[in-house]
């Protein structure tokens, strides 16, 4: 079974700061590996992705995030957190390509 | 412009009505998703289908109904045997394949309240 764990629901950084989000996965083969943003209300959008190739991996907004087989992990990361960055981020896995699994969510709360 | 649209944004039913969310989306997806959001539980998947005429059931099918009679479309119904309907609903779309990472797009979400 695939699972997805994001450490940490609410993490709070200053505005400046360095944003840290983690995400660890559980796959029987290399998968394919997302994270997407929530504001309130709102549906998902996607942040960046990691299908094959470079295992670092660059977003929007200034996000990225590393893909590191032998820790299971596929962190994502900001060097410096403004204030729209407040939002709910989720990890996701997908095996295949087809089915995804997503974490629980981190929120994410940057302070002025 | 491409996207998915769900509606209605806010719902209210009362206890013991079934009632049908919409999503619509023009991306000429093959697959649709349906996902069920509650605080703390990040996305759950109620149900799945990957072309027209089929679908699957996901991890909290109990209680809902689907259908996939245009590529289009995908209804959800919560039916008023799901004992605790209140929540997010979420529909997405994305390319069905083994080929490439095929990222899920997402609609805007429609709040439901059972009372």
């Amino acid at each position: 079974a695939q699972s997805v764990t994001q450490l940490g629901s609410h993490v709070s950084v200053s505005e400046g700061a360095l944003v840290l989000l983690r995400c660890n996965y559980s796959s029987s083969v290399p998968p394919y590996l997302f994270w997407y943003v929530q504001y309130p209300n709102q549906g998902l959008q996607l942040l960046l992705k990691y299908t094959t190739g470079a295992t670092l991996v660059k977003g929007i907004n200034g996000f990225e995030a590393e893909f590191k087989k032998s820790e299971t992990s596929f962190h994502l990361t900001k060097p410096s957190a403004h204030m729209s960055d407040a939002a709910e981020y989720f990890c996701a896995v997908s095996p295949t390509g087809n089915q995804f699994y997503f974490g629980t969510g981190t929120s994410l709360t940057v302070i002025p | 412009d491409g996207g998915i649209t769900q509606s209605p944004k806010y719902l209210f039913r009362k206890e013991g009505q079934n009632v049908t969310l919409s999503c619509e989306q023009n991306l000429n997806h093959d697959a649709m998703y349906w996902y069920r959001q509650d605080p703390g539980q990040g996305l759950r998947l109620i149900y799945y289908s990957q072309i027209v005429n089929d679908f699957q059931k996901g991890d909290i099918a109990e209680g809902y109904s689907v259908s996939r009679e245009k590529k289009e479309s995908f209804p959800l119904t919560v039916t008023s045997a799901q004992k605790n309907p209140t929540a997010f609903y979420l529909c997405a779309s994305s390319i069905w394949g083994l080929a490439g990472s095929n990222e899920q797009y997402f609609g805007p979400g429609t709040r439901l309240t059972v009372t």
